[in-house]
């Protein structure tokens, strides 16, 4: 099992609907949650992070953490073209010295 | 504006070459990081430093090398017993290792072998 899972996609959502984009991870102990953006041929970018179980909103942007389910998701509202990027699910471990990452889920907005 | 800076973009080297890649940051963190990334894949851990003159290995370290003499420079250099060296390099820094942290990454370098 991979300590953190994400459906490699690509997930097809249509303009201005929501998407959501799931993760899943092994170690019952971890703490912090991140999520970046990566466009092609770039870095990632950090987006949100949360380290409470329920929901933490940005803008457009709005992750949801479940520990006890250990599952952490990212929704986009009112996606927009320039939302399709491969989103990096990141978990710090509970030894605290690394975060995992996931593969990533491609995401495509289509007009 | 304070960043991580990386150098240079692209690189290529020849069989049997080391090459070094730099990684530059002024934002004061204690911690940086080397990672690699394959096409359509993950992000795999290099090494990481917690401090200035200490660095651990992480998951992929064989046939690579790094050096923190300063807080600012976490140089890589990919050795000529790392193989399969194709691949985009990242540098990362966060405030410290341990606790809440995010990492913020460099833009980059993008090695190929001639």
């Amino acid at each position: 099992q991979k300590e953190v899972e994400q459906n490699s996609g690509p997930l097809s959502v249509p303009e201005g609907a929501i998407a959501s984009l799931n993760c899943t991870y092994s170690d019952r102990g971890s703490q912090s949650f991140f999520w970046y953006r990566q466009y092609s041929g770039k870095s990632p970018e950090l987006i949100m992070f949360i380290y409470s179980n329920g929901d933490k909103e940005d803008g457009r942007f709005t992750a949801q953490l479940n520990k006890a389910s250990q599952y952490v998701s990212l929704l986009i509202r009112d996606s927009q073209p320039s939302d399709s990027a491969t989103y990096l699910c990141a978990v710090r471990s509970s030894s605290a010295s690394k975060i995992i990452f996931g593969s990533g889920t491609r995401l495509s907005i289509r007009p | 504006d304070g960043g991580i800076t990386q150098s240079p973009k692209y690189l290529f080297r020849k069989e049997g070459q080391n090459v070094t890649l730099s990684c530059e940051q002024n934002l004061n963190h204690d911690a940086m990081y080397w990672y690699r990334q394959d096409p359509g894949q993950g992000l795999r851990l290099i090494y990481y430093s917690q401090i200035v003159n200490d660095f651990q290995k992480g998951d992929i370290a064989e046939g690579y090398s790094v050096s923190r003499e300063k807080k600012e420079s976490f140089p890589l250099t990919v050795t000529s017993a790392q193989k399969n060296p194709t691949a985009f390099y990242l540098c990362a820094s966060s405030v410290t290792v341990i606790g809440n942290q995010p990492q913020h990454f460099g833009d980059g370098t993008r090695l190929s072998i001639l």
